[in-house]
């Protein structure tokens, strides 16, 4: 079985300031990774995903994360976040079998002018 | 190209009435997923279907829901007496792949139970 904590559950930065986004994992087999991010009223939009390989992964809107086994953690990372940036973002993971996805329960990201 | 549609976008209901939720996924997808996303929280699986076969319903929360795609494509989450506890956005997912590793999501359905 999987789980995931997200260790902040809100988030207030400045426009233009960095973000970083804590996401850690727990499980027993190997696993897949995503973030999602939920707006108001809507669904939930793939930001990124780490399947394999490079453990730096790019995604949209100049979000990346780093895949660390060792610490089993998937942060995720913006240089410079915008207005619009805020909104709700998911970690969530997946054995590599396929499956079910296993969410955090979110961060609310609150960017401030 | 289209993503995955659900409808109604909104639903109200009265406690112990049944309802019917849509969910239409990308074309072409094999894999369809149901979410339960209560207020303030993280989505919950619900149940898990390649084509037409349901391979995992463990996250069923009771007898009183039940989903179906039984032709592959478009599926349909029936709750029966519907409970305020059932309040929530459904949400449905389809990926293109078996077995499946990305997921779509529609825009959910919000299911208030009056």
């Amino acid at each position: 079985a999987q789980s995931v904590t997200q260790l902040d559950s809100q988030v207030p930065v400045f426009e233009e300031a960095p973000v970083e986004l804590r996401c850690n994992y727990s499980s027993s087999v190997s696993v897949y990774l995503f973030w999602y991010v939920q707006y108001p009223n809507q669904g939930l939009q793939l930001l990124l995903k780490y399947l394999s390989g490079s453990t730096l992964v790019k995604g949209i809107n100049g979000f990346e994360a780093e895949f660390n086994k060792s610490q089993t953690s998937f942060h995720l990372r913006k240089p410079s976040v915008h207005i619009s940036d805020t909104a709700e973002y998911f970690c969530a993971v997946s054995g590599v079998w396929g499956g079910k996805l296993i969410f955090g329960q979110g961060t609310e990201l609150s960017v401030k002018p | 190209g289209a993503g995955v549609s659900q409808s109604p976008r909104y639903k109200v209901a009265k406690r112990g009435q049944d309802v019917a939720l849509r969910c239409d996924p990308i074309s072409g997808h094999v894999s369809l997923f149901w979410y339960q996303q209560a207020l303030g929280q993280g989505p919950e699986f619900l149940t898990y279907f390649q084509n037409e076969a349901q391979l995992d319903k463990s996250g069923l929360p009771s007898d009183r829901f039940f989903a179906e795609r039984p032709e592959g494509s478009v599926s349909t989450l029936k709750i029966q007496r519907t409970q305020q506890e059932d309040s929530a956005v459904y949400l449905c997912a389809s990926s293109p792949v078996e077995p499946p590793d990305t997921q779509y999501f529609g825009p959910g359905t919000r299911l208030t139970v009056l």
